[in-house]
């Protein structure tokens, strides 16, 4: 069963300092993984999305990096800014289950401070 | 970028109570919905499938009997909580996709509710 973990949990960074996210899955068999925000109280806004085929993917100040045979991937942003906080959640689809499903990790809740 | 909209947006109601929420995608025709509810500080966690024209999957655990879901169309899916209990408040979100397994899926902006 494919179980996707983020860490930290939480992280708080002074405005401009550059940061990396992490997320591991235990399934290396993924097809793609995407990493989403979400604002307090909101839906999820989707900011990349990596194919299994691919290494890398930069959105502006976002870089996002996928290692399946590791099982790992990295969300890296620079010159953080405070509207940059929220929380950030990847998601690997499960075909083990439903259709097509995503199955998330928890999250890491950024705070960037001014 | 493709559209899905939910209604409505927050409600709170009394225990016992039945709560519809639509989820709409507004410029694509959605053959499969999801439906995921999240507590707080939790991660989002599948509770149906639901297909175009066919019964909903339902997740282990999930009741079907009380969480009635109703794809009657290809833009539009309905989640019934039936007979609320202040257990049920959460955040529910709904997303859609309208291309093979390999797409990305677009998320509704989520409807918070919270039973008395």
């Amino acid at each position: 069963k494919q179980e996707v973990t983020q860490i930290p949990a939480a992280l708080s960074v002074p405005e401009g300092e550059n940061l990396v996210l992490n997320c591991s899955f235990t399934d290396s068999a993924i097809y793609n993984l995407q990493w989403f925000r979400q604002d307090p109280g909101k839906g999820l806004t989707s900011l990349l999305l990596i194919q299994s085929s691919q290494r890398e993917q930069t959105s502006g100040r976002l870089n996002a990096s996928l290692d399946k045979s590791s099982g790992r991937s990295t969300l890296y942003i620079a010159a953080s800014q405070p509207g940059d906080s929220a929380t950030y959640l990847c998601a690997v689809p499960n075909y083990g289950g439903s259709q097509g499903n995503l199955i998330f990790g928890k999250g890491t809740k950024l705070s960037v401070k001014p | 970028g493709a559209v899905v909209s939910q209604h409505p947006s927050r409600v709170i109601c009394k225990s016992g109570t039945s709560v519809k929420i639509e989820c709409r995608s507004l410029d694509f025709q959605a053959t499969t919905m999801f439906w995921y509810r999240q507590f707080p500080k939790q991660s989002l966690m599948l509770m149906a499938t639901s297909n175009e024209g066919s019964k909903a999957t339902y997740e282990q655990g999930v009741e079907k009997d009380k969480f009635l879901i109703n794809h009657a169309s290809l833009t539009l899916s309905t989640l019934t909580v039936t007979s609320a209990h202040p257990e049920d408040s959460s955040f529910y979100i709904c997303s859609a996709r309208d291309k093979p397994l390999q797409e990305t899926q677009y998320f509704g902006p989520g409807t918070r509710l919270l039973v008395l």
